[in-house]
């Protein structure tokens, strides 16, 4: 099993639209949660990052943590075009190296 | 300076040749990494350096040899790659290995003839 996984899509949307972006983790000793967003052709950029259960919201991108039943969410809210990227959901394994899931790519359409 | 730069952007090599890849950042961080991410894969570690130490070689193969010259400088030299090594090469750099936040380079794509 892998420690990170995460649905790869495609997601295509209408602009405007709610997206959720889901992934599982095996390991209930994961604490730190990551999404990066990455552009074609470019290095993954941090987006946000949660420690433990709860939500953090940050303009229209909210994290979400279920640690009961290992499940890190990214909701975007209001999808623009320039959303259009790989999102790429991460946390740091028991030895600090910090691991990915697939990453899914999203497409928001005028 | 908020950036991880790396050159160069693109290369192409030979399998016989012998490149090297540079990654530089002045955000004083003292943890830096190499990844490689293969076209719709996510970013797999190479090697970890922790104040200008080698701490973490995922089992790399020898044709790949990093070189951390100084705190803001980290090479990763190539020689004999084999086809399969093309990607792109992900510089990262972090306050310190438990620091959550990476700030990754734009990369370099190799491409190996």
């Amino acid at each position: 099993q892998k420690e990170v996984e995460q649905d790869p899509g495609p997601l295509s949307v209408p602009e405007g639209a709610i997206v959720s972006l889901n992934c599982t983790y095996s390991n209930s000793a994961f604490q730190y949660f990551m999404w990066y967003r990455q552009y074609s052709r470019k290095g993954p950029e941090l987006l946000m990052y949660t420690y433990s259960s709860g939500n953090k919201e940050d303009g229209r991108f909210t994290a979400q943590v279920d640690k009961s039943s290992k499940y890190i969410s990214l909701f975007i809210r209001d999808s623009q075009p320039s959303d259009s990227a790989t999102y790429l959901c991460a946390t740091f394994s028991n030895t600090d190296k910090l691991i990915f899931g697939t990453g899914t790519r999203l497409q928001v359409f005028p | 300076d908020t950036e991880v730069t790396q050159t160069p952007k693109h290369l192409v090599m030979g399998m016989t040749n012998k490149k090297s890849l540079k990654c530089e950042q002045h955000m004083g961080h003292r943890a830096m990494y190499w990844y490689k991410q293969k076209a719709k894969k996510p970013p797999e570690l190479m090697f970890v350096y922790s104040y200008e130490k080698l701490s973490i070689n995922e089992s790399v193969p020898s044709r790949f040899s990093p070189e951390c010259p100084n705190s803001s400088l980290l090479n990763l030299h190539l020689h004999a790659l084999q086809p399969e090594d093309s990607a792109l090469y992900l510089c990262a750099s972090s306050q310190d290995r438990t620091d959550y936040g990476y700030t990754f380079g734009s990369g370099t794509r190799l491409t190996v003839v």
